[in-house]
């Protein structure tokens, strides 16, 4: 079974800084797919951005970009320029590439971003 | 709709009772699934239809979780028996289909048990 891990309960960073999120992950498969998702208190599951393990490019999304380490099992993202609407939970997430999409996402347990005006 | 829809937002269920939970996707979307997040925690895994077919239901925790999704489209998930357990965020997700589509999340229920 896969597992996804988060190891920062909570990160603090001032508005305009750049702070950077950890996960990790394990998995036998080599065909998958790493998300980022930002929870804020209303719930709702927003996609951050997304990686395909068969890409050796790093994701870009604006402010956003992710670190992809295959061979560590290894996906931070790095939120540069923080804004005061990037407080929210952050949740890695995988998805295996053979189900078709059929498979639900394992998420980690999630990091509280908070941000210092 | 413009996005996948849940209701109700709120439901504070006396332990014992039964309640359902419903779901509407967003229009055209194949794919159908449903989470469980209990406070403090990542979502897990529930079940998964693909249309009206549920293909995974191997995630639910018990028998007295039941989904469906008669038609391909709205779908409930009904809890009998309610235990203080079961106090949770429920989470329902739709996608055309494949993974390389993207999931798109509604603003969940959050079920209190009492």
């Amino acid at each position: 079974a896969q597992t996804v891990t988060q190891s920062q309960p909570e990160m603090s960073v001032q508005e305009a800084e750049t702070v950077t999120l950890s996960c990790t992950y394990d998995t036998s498969e080599s065909d998958y797919y790493l998300f980022w998702y930002k929870q804020p208190p209303s719930r709702q599951m927003i996609l951050v951005i997304r990686q395909e393990a068969y890409k050796q490019q790093n994701a870009t999304e604006n402010r956003f970009s992710v670190n992809f380490q295959k061979a560590a099992k290894s996906f931070s993202l790095k939120i540069s320029d923080s804004q005061l609407g990037d407080a929210a939970m952050y949740f890695c997430a995988y998805l295996p590439g053979w189900g078709g999409g059929a498979d639900g996402l394992t998420f980690g347990k999630g990091t509280h971003l908070i941000i210092q005006p | 709709g413009a996005g996948v829809s849940q209701s109700p937002r709120y439901k504070v269920a006396k332990r014992g009772q039964d309640v359902a939970l419903r779901c509407d996707p967003i229009s055209g979307h194949v794919s159908l699934f449903w989470y469980q997040q209990a406070l403090g925690q990542g979502p897990e895994f529930l079940t998964y239809f693909q249309n009206e077919a549920q293909l995974d239901k191997s995630g639910l925790p018990s028998d007295r979780f039941f989904a469906e999704r008669p038609e391909g489209s709205v779908s409930t998930l009904k809890i009998q028996r309610t235990q203080q357990e079961d106090s949770a965020v429920y989470l329902c997700a739709s996608s055309l289909a494949g993974a390389n589509t993207e999931a798109f999340f509604g603003q969940g229920t959050r079920l209190t048990v009492v």
